[in-house]
């Protein structure tokens, strides 16, 4: 039982590539969440989804896309990369009447 | 809006003492908070939770208090130890913002 598992944990990208941050969890749990977390700065929500093909906007969406085809995995989408979405991001899951949440071990990511 | 943030941004003590970080609120809907404790590299890690109809709660060296009127938590850790060294977060349940956090540094 891994819990929730990030890829990749390192990715240096530049400006206007693409890329693909996966999140995967094996807890069966309906809601899964994305933030992102600059230095010295408190988690920001992205997206989150509160179960298969049901996805909404979190604080900060711009610039981010995500889907939800399946229970385990919430797929974190940049189209065109830029030097502000350099940060920590961190994947997370809840059951359903719970509000604790599980996160991951996050994907450090640098836009150069 | 929701506003949740804390009094102070760094707090270092001693090993063995007991510390105390705080947290203060907006919004009086909330029903529902949590601690959350943030290693260096890793992800956020739940504590301990409180409902808003409690005013105290005890876990395994951690205590939360509640004051509703003041609109303000805090966690108060017993005996310190280096392992506790990290950013401590409050976050409403029912929401999903984090505040800056507190950065907790024990003195050996």
């Amino acid at each position: 039982n891994a819990g929730v598992t990030q890829t990749p944990k390192f990715r240096i990208l530049k400006i206007g590539q693409s890329m693909t941050l996966q999140c995967t969890q094996d807890m069966n749990h309906n809601y899964m969440y994305w933030y992102r977390q600059d230095p010295g700065m408190g988690l920001k929500l992205i997206y989150y989804s509160v179960g298969a093909g049901i996805t909404d906007k979190g604080e900060v969406p711009n610039g981010y896309n995500v889907s939800r085809s399946t229970t385990e995995d919430f797929p974190l989408r940049l189209e065109l990369a830029a030097p502000s979405q350099t940060s920590v991001y961190f994947c997370a899951i809840r059951r359903s009447g719970s509000y604790e949440q599980y996160f991951g071990p996050g994907t450090r990511l640098t836009v150069t | 809006g929701e506003s949740v943030g804390l009094h102070l941004p760094t707090l270092s003590v001693q090993e063995g003492d007991n510390s105390i970080i705080n947290c203060a609120y907006s919004n009086s809907a909330s029903d529902y908070f949590i601690w959350y404790k943030q290693e260096s590299g890793k992800g956020p890690q739940f504590i301990i939770d409180i409902r808003s109809n409690m005013d105290k709660r005890q876990g395994q060296r951690v205590t939360v208090l509640l004051n509703k009127t003041v609109k303000h938590l805090s966690l108060q850790i017993a005996a310190t130890q280096p392992g506790d060294s990290a950013v401590y977060f409050c976050a409403p349940g029912e929401k999903l913002t984090f505040g800056t956090g507190t950065r907790l540094t024990i003195i050996p």
